[in-house]
């Protein structure tokens, strides 16, 4: 049983560009959420999304939006990237009624 | 002020210590703590849930005070394989989870 996957693994953008993060959850899993974590800190919440629409969302900015699929799998948009974008961006998904979270192993994004 | 906040540390400490990290969240509805372990360059992973009427996992203790909004983690006779950071994780209503700054443990033979 595939865990949480992301792709890329690595990613260098230029300021003011767009990057799309992509995030397959685990099998049986219906909740997908992001996190950014910066250098030194924890993961900070982005967003979540159930049943293809967000459902909570944290204090990011209209630059950071996503998606949904059927099959559960998302993506993280970012657009205008800023150097302070640069970070381990994680996803993490959960079951039905299950608290737990498992995490992919991140997409390492640097903004030159 | 951060709604979940630990000291960042570093501890460091000899093998066979025991150490403990203390973490406190300032949401009192927030509903399940975890503790997760993240090491270098690598996701988080669960390492437990935390019970106000405490739990044990071998060498691992974690407990909840919620008249204090206090959750701490015991590590009992420290390996060199624990070394790594300790996240205090607060699970709200709205299903998400709020993440403590981290925790860096270094044990050193």
């Amino acid at each position: 049983d595939a865990g949480v996957t992301q792709s890329p693994t690595h990613l260098i953008k230029t300021r003011g560009q767009q990057v799309t993060l992509r995030c397959s959850p685990k099998s049986g899993h219906d909740t997908v959420s992001w996190y950014q974590q910066a250098l030194g800190q924890g993961p900070q919440f982005i967003f979540q999304y159930y049943e293809e629409e967000e459902r909570q969302r944290g204090n990011f900015p209209d630059r950071f939006s996503g998606h949904q699929f059927p099959n559960y799998s998302s993506e993280l948009n970012v657009n205008a990237l800023l150097l302070g974008d640069s970070a381990l961006y994680l996803c993490a998904s959960s079951g039905p009624g299950n608290t737990e979270a498992f995490f992919g192993q991140g997409t390492r994004l640097t903004v030159v | 002020r951060k709604e979940v906040e630990q000291d960042p540390g570093p501890f460091n400490v000899p093998e066979g210590a025991t150490v403990a990290f203390n973490c406190t969240y300032s949401n009192s509805a927030s509903q399940s703590f975890f503790w997760y372990r993240q090491d270098c360059r690598k996701e988080p992973k669960l390492l437990m849930s935390v019970y106000s009427s405490g739990n044990e996992d071998g060498r691992f203790t974690a407990q909840l005070n919620r008249a204090s909004q206090y959750i701490s983690l015991l590590i009992r006779d420290s390996k060199l394989s624990d070394s790594a950071t300790y996240l205090c994780v607060a699970y709200n209503a709205g299903n998400m989870l709020t993440f403590g700054g981290g925790t860096r443990l270094m044990v050193k033979p």
